[in-house]
């Protein structure tokens, strides 16, 4: 009974390619995110979908496209990957807008 | 947009003793402050969190703090034990609209045996 997840785990690629993440929550929440988890251990929000649209896109090249089939999907598309694209990525979901979160476990990629 | 400060980046106490972690944060609008405990390798996971009517809130060894005032709010551990060590971050938000959760830039923290 999986709340939040993510495939693939782990992803790794050489520089130019375009890759895709996937989303799946069973949660009901109405709200999914992407966020970014560099080096660093810094967790900056990407995206962030409410039924359907697009509420948030912070300052994320236009070579990251999320879409979502549905309100229990989000994935996240990456065309022309880069070295600095090298972190992990967590989807969450959340019940209501700037709530509680539920992460997924994470994809880590690795641009080489 | 919200900004939130977090200190200090490393806090490494003995097993037993107590832990103290600051945030500061930017927006007045801001009403829900939740924390995470980040493990190695794994996904952060919601450990307490408090809303703007409360000034305090205890679960068990841990508890945070809110004074709206100042604008900052804090995480308490006691009887600090080694399952402890991770990586904690703080957050903010004004919920309600589109928003997600702000994040502080995290806390590692090590118990020493």
């Amino acid at each position: 009974d999986t709340a939040v997840s993510q495939t693939p785990k782990y992803l790794v690629t050489q520089m130019g390619n375009d890759k895709s993440i996937k989303c799946e929550q069973n949660l009901g929440h109405d709200t999914m995110y992407w966020y970014k988890q560099d080096s660093k251990k810094f967790l900056k929000i990407m995206f962030s979908y409410n039924n359907k649209e697009l509420i948030i896109n912070e300052t994320v090249p236009n070579r990251f496209s999320p879409k979502s089939p549905d309100k229990a999907h989000l994935n996240l598309h990456i065309n022309s990957l880069e070295l600095g694209d090298s972190a992990v990525y967590f989807c969450a979901s959340s019940q209501v807008p700037g709530r509680t979160l539920r992460f997924g476990p994470g994809t880590r990629l690795t641009v080489t | 947009g919200e900004n939130v400060e977090q200190h200090p980046s490393t806090l490494s106490v003995q097993e037993g003793d107590s832990a103290v972690i600051k945030c500061t944060y930017s927006d007045s609008a801001s009403n829900y402050f939740p924390w995470y405990k980040q493990e190695l390798g794994k996904r952060p996971q919601l450990i307490i969190d408090i809303r703007s009517n409360v000034g305090e809130k205890k679960d068990q060894r841990i508890a945070v703090t809110l004074n709206k005032t100042a604008k900052h709010f804090s995480l308490h551990i006691t009887e600090t034990q080694p399952e402890d060590s991770a990586v904690y971050f703080c957050a903010a938000s004004s919920g309600g609209g589109a928003d997600g959760l702000t994040f502080g830039k995290g806390t590692h923290l090590i118990i020493q045996p």
